[in-house]
């Protein structure tokens, strides 16, 4: 089955640093990639969605200069944190869709940022 | 390997009957797992969640049951509602990550 990968899993940072988290579809080639943020009480939020050789999408709200999306690859897309802050703690989830242009998205297991 | 898997892509059911959303998964170290719910172009959003020591957690319409003997997890909706037609993710968590299946889409017939 597709399998995607997410590196670091876990990462600890000081504020004002710059953080990147790497997402990578390790058995097909991914199209389209979603990056996410894990809120309490589990909900994901949608941050932003790329497709390769072109840029991200943001959604409303996401601050396209601080959270930096590169996919420039078929199998590759990084999410660049700018000048850390304490509120950008969370669990960063990135999520993988290929040719088939259906619905199937294949989640990485995620990125605990810790912000100090 | 997919170690959480949604061995349906897709499942249409009338309104008003039992929907059933299945998900298998390899990991007997899962300590809890999780339904999510997805609408086009937004991202999953939490629906109801089990520990690894329970066998079913129940919220409104929504039930889930874990058989840890044989890997397998089950999301039931009764009655089902046209709105509940979107794609369901199972996950399951192990230690600090999650292990998501790759969804099944849901089509609630009127």
């Amino acid at each position: 089955g597709a399998v995607v990968s997410q590196h670091p899993s876990r990462v600890i940072c000081k504020s004002g640093t710059s953080v990147k988290i790497e997402c990578r579809s390790l058995d097909f080639q991914a199209t389209t990639m979603f990056w996410y943020r894990q809120f309490p009480k589990q909900s994901l939020m949608l941050m932003a969605t790329s497709n390769e050789g072109s840029k991200a999408t943001y959604e409303q709200g996401v601050e396209k200069d601080k959270f930096l999306i590169n996919h420039a690859s078929l199998t590759l897309s990084t999410l660049t944190v700018t000048s850390a802050h304490p509120e950008d703690s969370s669990f960063y989830i990135c999520s993988a869709s290929g040719d088939s242009g259906g619905y199937e998205q294949y989640f990485g297991p995620g990125t605990r940022l810790t912000v100090t | 390997d997919q170690q959480v898997k949604q061995n349906s892509p897709s499942l249409s059911v009338q309104e008003g009957r039992i929907s059933i959303l299945n998900c298998d998964y390899t990991n007997s170290m899962f300590d809890y797992f999780l339904w999510y719910k997805k609408y086009p172009a937004e991202g999953p959003t939490f629906l109801i969640s089990i520990s690894s020591i329970k066998d079913k957690n129940e919220d409104g319409r929504f039930t889930v049951f874990l058989n840890k003997s044989a890997k397998h997890l089950s999301l039931h909706i009764v009655p089902s509602q046209p709105g509940d037609s979107a794609v369901y993710f199972c996950a399951a968590r192990f230690g600090n990550q999650f292990y998501f299946g790759t969804g099944t889409s849901l089509t609630v017939i009127p």
